[in-house]
């Protein structure tokens, strides 16, 4: 079940560093998104991309920078890493313009020490 | 702003009875309610969800019941297994028509065999 697949898994590093994280899906979807869940499980909205344009950019530090090369991939690029920005990181990607029957991927547990 | 609201944060049930999880929202113009069951350590993955045109959609064990006049929302679990733990989100479309989903805060849901 790799639909929408998500590299790495894990990444520990350290304060200041800056990483990325990639996202892939392979169902022809239109839209991706990155979701945040802190570790109170608390799932939030990001960004998300359509065809590769910048749909939703929440209140999101300008450390992190998504960037979708094609409808098929979308990377998160954290700079300066902070220990606030330790959590699980949600790829997903939905059919359909404006949102509905979004499917996650399985997620990237970032540890900042 | 858009809020989504969820009851209880926990549950716990005997395997075999009933669940019932309570949201509301705050956006009369939201159209789409998915819900979403989380395994621990694993993505979040669409279990059913409702159109604001229709009232009641049922799939097996589960029920979803959608109230648009008072903007309530329910997860119906019936005959529960203790695979059914999880925490499950209950989540509304914005009406911004960006395709953001506000989610609850999250129920977990115990079953004890």
């Amino acid at each position: 079940d790799t639909a929408v697949s998500q590299t790495p898994k894990y990444l520990v590093t350290q304060m200041g560093n800056d990483k990325s994280i990639k996202c892939e899906q392979n169902l022809g979807h239109d839209t991706m998104y990155w979701y945040k869940q802190d570790s109170k499980k608390f799932l939030k909205i990001m960004f998300s991309y359509n065809n590769k344009e910048l749909i939703i950019n929440e209140t999101v530090p300008n450390r992190f920078s998504p960037k979708s090369p094609d409808k098929a991939h979308l990377n998160l690029h954290i700079n300066s890493l902070e220990l606030g920005d330790s959590a699980v990181y949600f790829c997903a990607s939905s059919p359909r313009d404006r949102g509905s029957e979004q499917y996650f991927g399985p997620g990237t547990r970032l540890t900042v020490t | 702003g858009e809020n989504v609201e969820q009851h209880p944060s926990t549950l716990s049930v005997q395997e075999g009875d009933s669940a019932v999880i309570k949201c509301t929202y705050s956006d009369s113009a939201s159209n789409y309610f998915p819900w979403y069951k989380q395994e621990l350590g694993k993505r979040p993955q669409l279990i059913i969800d409702i159109r604001s045109n229709v009232g009641e959609k049922k799939d097996q064990r589960i029920a979803v019941t959608l109230n648009k006049t008072a903007k309530h929302f329910s997860l119906h679990i019936t005959e529960t297994q203790p695979e059914d733990s999880a925490v499950y989100f209950c989540a509304a479309l914005g009406s911004s028509n960006t395709g953001k989903l506000i989610f609850g805060q999250g129920t977990t849901l115990q079953v004890k065999p």
